[in-house]
């Protein structure tokens, strides 16, 4: 079955420091989301690309947040630098772009980012 | 943006027929109604999804009354790996924006 595969799954850091998480979607899936999800919390929208373009990016942290899906294929979101605040896991999911109104968002392991 | 609210835990025997409801009074006349599970460290996994009445699959089913202003998830005979958070999702899903949260969902103990 395929998968959304995410890497690196772990990764500690400490805070002022570069991270940057990798995403590649199921083949085919044109609508691809980035998500935040803080310990004890449901997952946080960061960004939604539509193939290489961002369809919505409201929630995501500018400053020091950036997403991007140059070939409209696979992904990377990068924070720089690093807060604690930031510790969190950090989910890619996608979805086709002929799904039309099914809610079927398929979901990576994660990546979970510790800031020291 | 339509509002859900949960319970925020629940405990479960073996063997026993769980029922998560979910209030979404303000659901719009284009939301579907969609239901994930998330175990520990993993991803959410898509459950069911429904615009009203009843629907079954090899998982679950999903209650939707008729003024949709609840739906109930419906987890037959729960063995302990169904220990999880489940989030119940209302929206009108399209490929050009999101209108919909996750909230923080209901964490079901399934005890032995």
């Amino acid at each position: 079955e395929a998968e959304v595969a995410q890497s690196p799954r772990y990764k500690i850091t400490e805070k002022s420091q570069a991270v940057a998480f990798w995403c590649d979607p199921i083949s085919g899936h044109a609508t691809l989301y980035w998500y935040r999800q803080i310990l004890g919390q449901g997952p946080e929208l960061l960004v939604q690309f539509q193939d290489e373009s961002v369809v919505d990016d409201s929630q995501l942290p500018k400053d020091r947040f950036s997403a991007e899906r140059l070939k409209g294929v696979d992904s990377t979101l990068k924070i720089q630098p690093a807060e604690l605040g930031d510790s969190a896991m950090y989910l890619c999911a996608s979805r086709p772009l002929a799904g039309g109104n099914t809610g079927e968002l398929f979901f990576g392991e994660g990546s979970r980012l510790t800031v020291l | 943006l339509a509002k859900t609210t949960q319970p925020i835990s629940m405990d479960s025997y073996e063997g026993q027929e769980v029922n998560i409801t979910c209030s979404h009074n303000n659901i719009a006349t284009n939301d579907y109604i969609t239901w994930y599970q998330q175990f520990p460290s993993q991803g959410p996994r898509f459950i069911i999804q429904g615009y009203k009445t009843k629907v079954t699959n090899e998982v679950a089913s999903l209650f939707i009354p008729a003024d949709r202003k609840s739906s109930t998830l419906s987890l037959p005979r729960v063995s302990l790996s169904d220990t999880a958070v489940y989030y119940c999702l209302v929206g009108e899903w399209d490929n050009y924006g999101q209108n919909f949260v996750f909230g923080p969902g209901t964490r079901l103990s399934v005890l032995p």
